[in-house]
């Protein structure tokens, strides 16, 4: 799987919309690029995901670039319970096989303040 | 609630006993995972399992960690000889997958048991 970089923290101001970007520059054709999220003291979360089209529901819209090197997670109109630890990461799709890992493979992500 | 649960939340214990935490995962997924947690840090994959099957044990952290899930339900992990650097959290994910190509892998994680060792 691919290596992301994120920052490590950010601010955002209540009600604005938070961007939060990820390079990784290393993807290959067959791997997605996912999020996550880790608010305190509960287990991640799953976010969103996508291949190389922007994809939007109803928590985020993920925008990726057309050359798949990076991505911006957006979440529309921040509230004070969006304060959490977001994780990007690169997967790629696989043929079951009966083996081989399967985890995710988690960085340090980026702490999202909203700061009200 | 019919999410990921973990039990025990927390557990303190000495260093040189064993504990045991056990998952319930969502009913229907067939996919059970095993993460670790340490402060600052994201979460590392340890193992998982394919209904009963474990198919990936190498990223156990020593011989001392071990996994269950004996009827592809539940599942248990064991830390034998517990040293104060296993204190982390441990968390457990599932997921629910089929056919040959996996599209795409939304786990879905409990609230994690934090193990103190002192």
């Amino acid at each position: 799987d691919a290596k992301t970089t994120q920052p490590p923290s950010m601010d955002c101001a209540e009600g604005r919309a938070a961007n939060l970007p990820c390079n990784h520059s290393t993807i290959s054709g067959n791997e997605y690029v996912y999020w996550y999220r880790q608010i305190h003291s509960q287990g991640p979360q799953y976010i969103i995901h996508g291949l190389k089209n922007n994809e939007t529901n109803e928590m985020a819209s993920l925008i990726i670039t057309e050359d798949r090197k990076s991505s911006t997670l957006i979440l529309p109109h921040a509230t004070l319970r969006d304060t959490a630890v977001y994780y990007c990461i690169v997967r790629g799709v696989t043929m079951y096989s009966g083996g081989g890992a399967d985890g995710l493979t988690f960085g340090k992500g980026t702490h999202l303040i909203i700061q009200p | 609630d019919t999410g990921v649960s973990q039990d025990p939340r927390h557990k303190i214990t000495k260093r040189g006993q064993n504990v045991t935490f056990r998952c319930d995962p969502i009913s229907e997924h067939n996919r059970l995972y095993w993460y670790r947690q340490t402060l600052g840090q994201g979460p590392e994959f340890l193992t998982y399992f394919q209904n009963e099957a474990q198919l990936e044990k190498s990223r156990l952290l020593s011989d001392r960690f071990s996994a269950e899930r004996p009827k592809g339900s539940f599942s248990t992990l064991e830390i034998q000889r517990t040293e104060q650097g296993d204190s982390a959290m441990y968390l457990c994910a599932s997921s629910l997958e089929s056919g040959r190509v996996r599209r795409y892998n939304e786990q879905f994680f409990g609230p994690g048991t934090r193990l103190t060792v002192l």
